[in-house]
């Protein structure tokens, strides 16, 4: 399968634990976006990658929140001291090169849920 | 602000109705795109929509783009069982999208 995988695909955590997630790309695609997405709403934007730079890092989002994609493939995001309002489902999309065409392939997302 | 607004929220068709949902907002956008989420899965890309006035269609899905480029439609012509999902538009600034609330559709067969 090449399309976008994410890692792992449930994680339950106590509040205050830390967190790591992890997405793996579609190959050729030098794009990278996270998204969080709760019940009953649209994907929010968390922030995006070109290749290994992070160009685009949402301003409502915490502190807590960092993400990396250190050598332009893989990226991980993780989510520090988390908090009941984290839980969430995290969804990880690529994109090829940048153009005039902004599709954007998602991943099957990692929900977390926090106790 | 960045957000687009999405009108209805919920629908329920009897199969082979025709289903519209629209997107909507305040400021002109550069482009638009429309998604699809089918329930427990994940959002899939269906259409970019560019120009002004621009119409594309995808089998029994027509996609509008205002000629203002302020909003945008999908409809869906006779309704299958098939088509059961939430539907998003999404706009973007940059490499930052925004994407509405999502009309949730069900077909009832």
């Amino acid at each position: 399968d090449t399309g976008v995988s994410q890692d792992p695909r449930h994680k339950i955590t106590k509040r205050g634990q830390n967190v790591t997630f992890r997405c793996d790309p579609i190959s050729e695609h030098n794009r990278l976006y996270w998204y969080r997405q709760t019940l009953g709403q649209g994907p929010e934007f968390l922030t995006y990658f070109q290749n290994e730079a992070q160009l685009e890092k949402s301003r409502l989002l915490s502190d807590r929140f960092s993400a990396e994609r250190p050598k332009g493939s893989f990226s991980t995001l993780e989510i520090q001291r988390t908090e009941q309002g984290d839980s969430a489902m995290y969804l990880c999309a690529s994109s090829p090169p940048s153009g005039t065409y902004n599709e954007q392939f998602f991943g099957p997302g990692t929900r977390l849920t926090v106790l | 602000g960045q957000q687009v607004m999405q009108i209805p929220q919920y629908q329920h068709v009897q199969e082979g109705e025709d289903f519209t949902t629209y997107c909507n907002s305040s400021t002109t956008l550069s482009n638009i795109q429309w998604y699809k989420q089918r329930p427990g899965g994940h959002p899939v890309f269906l259409i970019q929509l560019v120009k002004s006035g621009e119409v594309k269609k995808q089998k029994r899905l027509t996609f509008q783009f205002g000629e203002a480029k302020k909003n945008s439609s999908l409809h869906i012509t006779a309704t299958q069982t098939t088509d059961v999902g939430t539907y998003f538009c999404a706009r973007n600034t940059g490499n930052q999208f925004y994407f509405g609330t999502g009309t949730s559709l069900t077909v009832i067969p």
